[in-house]
């Protein structure tokens, strides 16, 4: 199957730091891109949804200035978290649609500690 | 709007008993129906899809799912379970036929496979 690169998988940051993460497509174009985050042993909450070329689509209380998302390619989607603070710590997981099917194609995740 | 319940939170079994994680939505329009599993600190991958056509839906590792529209259910099954098959299991569902709508996903199972 299609495949979808997030990096880096882990970072430790100090509280007030910014954080960039990156996910990419290596094998497929993705017009339409989404963010979802994971506190530990619950569900994915999705955050946003990036489209290449255009702002982000932030889903209701995921302050937008905080999770700067952008999608500059159509293999490129990038999160960047501003200004850290610990309860930003989560599990972030961006994934990628090929094609028309609804299937979803999943990066690794990458796990965000503040200290 | 779109909803997806995981009526267990926590299901243990013993190896090679059969198993059924539990799925409901709700949703007025087609949709599409993924079944995704997620093991420790990694991203998900997905177990099986059911966009249209046959509702029994085989998928890797010896799962399946039923899709029943009349009891908007989609229960994933396997006769024989084996220790490598515990994990975080997620129900998710999509619009049909919108390439560019995110997954929704329920809470989460947590399969706990014992000898």
């Amino acid at each position: 199957g299609a495949v979808v690169s997030q990096h880096p998988s882990r970072v430790i940051c100090k509280s007030g730091t910014s954080v960039k993460i990156e996910c990419r497509s290596l094998d497929f174009q993705a017009t339409t891109m989404f963010w979802y985050r994971q506190f530990p042993k619950q569900s994915l909450m999705l955050m946003a949804t990036s489209n290449e070329g255009s702002k982000a689509t932030y889903e209701q209380g995921v302050e937008k200035d905080k999770f700067l998302i952008n999608h500059a390619s159509l293999t490129l989607s990038t999160l960047t978290v501003t200004s850290a603070h610990p309860e930003d710590s989560s599990f972030y997981i961006c994934s990628a649609r090929a094609g028309g099917t609804g299937e979803l194609f999943f990066g690794e995740g990458s796990r965000l500690t503040v200290l | 709007a779109q909803s997806v319940t995981q009526l267990d939170s926590q299901v243990p079994v013993f190896e090679e008993a059969p198993v059924e994680l539990r799925c409901n939505y709700s949703s007025s329009v087609s949709v599409y129906l993924f079944w995704y599993v997620q093991y420790p600190n990694q991203g998900l991958q997905l177990l099986l899809k059911y966009l249209s056509g046959s509702t029994l839906v085989k998928g890797i590792n010896g799962f399946e799912a039923e899709f029943n529209k009349s009891q908007t259910s989609f229960h994933l099954r396997k006769p024989s379970v084996h220790i490598s098959d515990t994990a975080e299991y997620f129900c998710a569902v999509s619009y049909a036929n919108q390439a560019g709508t995110a997954l929704i996903f329920g809470k989460g199972t947590t399969l706990s496979v014992s000898s």
